[in-house]
């Protein structure tokens, strides 16, 4: 069963720099596309981040663009996401998400989903 | 950037009734490239459709999804105990990536 693993949340304070990790396993990571998407506490959902799966294609939400910087390190079947400059309007639960198919691509839904890593940006 | 508007916010209904949700795109959603989701408190997301019309893996035939261009529908034919939960769409047509806001299923 495939396996995704955040962490590296924590209390940060606002412009503050936090980086989290997705540790992936039970699949064949350098072949998919991963994604980052966060959960504001009582909210709904917003997409994060991709990045395909030979780590070349990259894309963010507007929300983030210039802030955070999505990479992966395919012998570490690992993900990350480095975020620069936190705001309070960044505190959520950060899920990393598996794409649905393999291959080239950026464009996905998601068929696993790590339980999340909460990241609360406050003084 | 695709807005996805999800009706109703609210769903009350009793174990066995039938649940349909809509989710209406902003703009036409590419090759049908809109998923399903449910989420219960405490847990991430789970797929349930994708395609708009097809059930992911494990996914029990009561959930059905149809639709296309700019509206969609799920489907749950008989509501279970374990149904009760959050339900979000997504579209994966064009970037940014989104999401609806969310439809809440609640017991009566």
């Amino acid at each position: 069963q495939v396996q995704l693993v955040e962490s590296g949340g924590g209390v940060v304070q606002p412009g503050r720099s936090l980086r989290l990790s997705c540790a992936a396993s039970k699949f064949t990571f350098n072949t998919y596309g991963m994604h980052w998407v966060r959960q504001a506490p009582g909210k709904g959902l917003e997409w994060v981040a991709v990045i395909s799966y030979d780590g070349i294609n990259k894309f963010y939400a507007d929300s983030v663009k210039g802030r955070f910087t999505i990479s992966r390190d395919n012998s570490k079947n690992t993900l990350y996401l480095q975020m620069n400059s936190l705001r309070s309007e960044d505190t959520a639960v950060y899920y990393c998400a598996k794409a649905d198919y393999y291959g080239s691509g950026t464009l996905h839904c998601f068929d696993y989903w790590g339980q999340g890593t909460l990241v609360t940006v406050s003084s | 950037e695709i807005v996805l508007t999800q009706s109703p916010g609210t769903l009350s209904l009793s174990p066995g009734e039938r649940a349909t949700l809509s989710c209406r795109a902003s703009q036409s959603v590419g090759n049908k490239h809109l998923a399903w989701y449910h989420q219960k408190p405490g847990q991430a997301p789970r797929l349930l459709i994708f395609g708009a019309s097809t059930r992911a893996a494990g996914i029990p035939d009561r959930f059905s999804g149809s639709g296309s261009e700019t509206d969609f529908t799920l489907t749950i034919s008989r509501l279970e105990p374990e149904d009760f939960a959050l339900y979000y769409c997504q579209q994966y047509g064009s970037q940014p990536l989104t999401f609806g806001g969310g439809t809440k299923v609640e017991i009566k």
